[in-house]
């Protein structure tokens, strides 16, 4: 199986600072990379897929680039709505495997 | 819209048996794969299943083998989840997720919850 490994577990910044999550894969996973955002006791939502396509309806403030094995989640001016547990996913070959999260808090 | 519910989550014996449900709406079942993705409580993520659109091919994570199986109705628009000789370490929320072209979860529903204890 492809192993997916998220850092940091967590991380705490302020209103307005740019925050950069990392993905690295076990195995080539050419472009099959994915970022979901969960809420505290919400399902998860898509917000980047293929590495760099955002998900339609997704802030602009979320970037997701990478390929290969190495992955970032950007979101530009943290708001108090991105408090969430953020996942990457790759696609590229089952089972599709999740990171094991970052869970983002405002300062 | 597009609409995911699942149902069939109770507590149940180590050993017993389980069917999880996913009705879906605002979208033709049969043009999608559909992913099962399980969250222990307190815990992360973890992708359990996931069937093909005709129901030909079906992939699950190697802890479920043998144990699960996915399972469609194109028909009633439905996805389910057999899962038997069910463990503790079974215990979670079970979403039912579209996969988008067999990739990518692009719509989930809010989860049933499977309890396993004696």
């Amino acid at each position: 199986d492809i192993q997916m490994t998220q850092s940091p577990s967590s991380l705490s910044a302020s209103v307005g600072d740019r925050v950069i999550i990392t993905c690295r894969a076990s195995q080539t996973v050419t472009t099959f990379l994915n970022w979901y955002q969960q809420k505290p006791g919400k399902a998860p939502r898509l917000l980047i897929y293929g590495a760099s396509n955002l998900e339609s309806g997704v802030t602009s403030r979320f970037t997701g680039s990478g390929s290969g094995t190495y992955f970032t989640l950007s979101i530009s001016s943290l708001q108090p709505d991105d408090l969430a547990t953020y996942y990457c996913q790759q696609s590229y070959r089952t089972p599709h495997t999740f990171g094991q999260g970052t869970k983002v808090e405002i300062k | 819209e597009v609409q995911l519910v699942e149902s069939g989550g109770r507590l149940v014996q180590p050993g017993g048996s389980l069917r999880l449900s996913c009705e879906a709406s605002g979208f033709r079942l049969r043009n999608n794969w559909m992913s099962w993705v399980r969250q222990a409580p307190g815990k992360g993520l973890e992708w359990v299943a996931n069937i093909m659109e005709d129901g030909s091919v079906k992939n699950y994570i190697d802890s479920v083998k043998g144990r699960f199986t996915i399972s469609r109705d194109n028909a009633k628009n439905s996805l389910y989840l057999q899962m038997d000789s069910l463990r503790v370490e079974d215990t979670a929320l079970y979403y039912c997720a579209r996969d988008f072209r067999g990739g990518h979860n692009d719509y989930w529903g809010q989860g049933t919850l499977v309890t396993v204890s004696s």
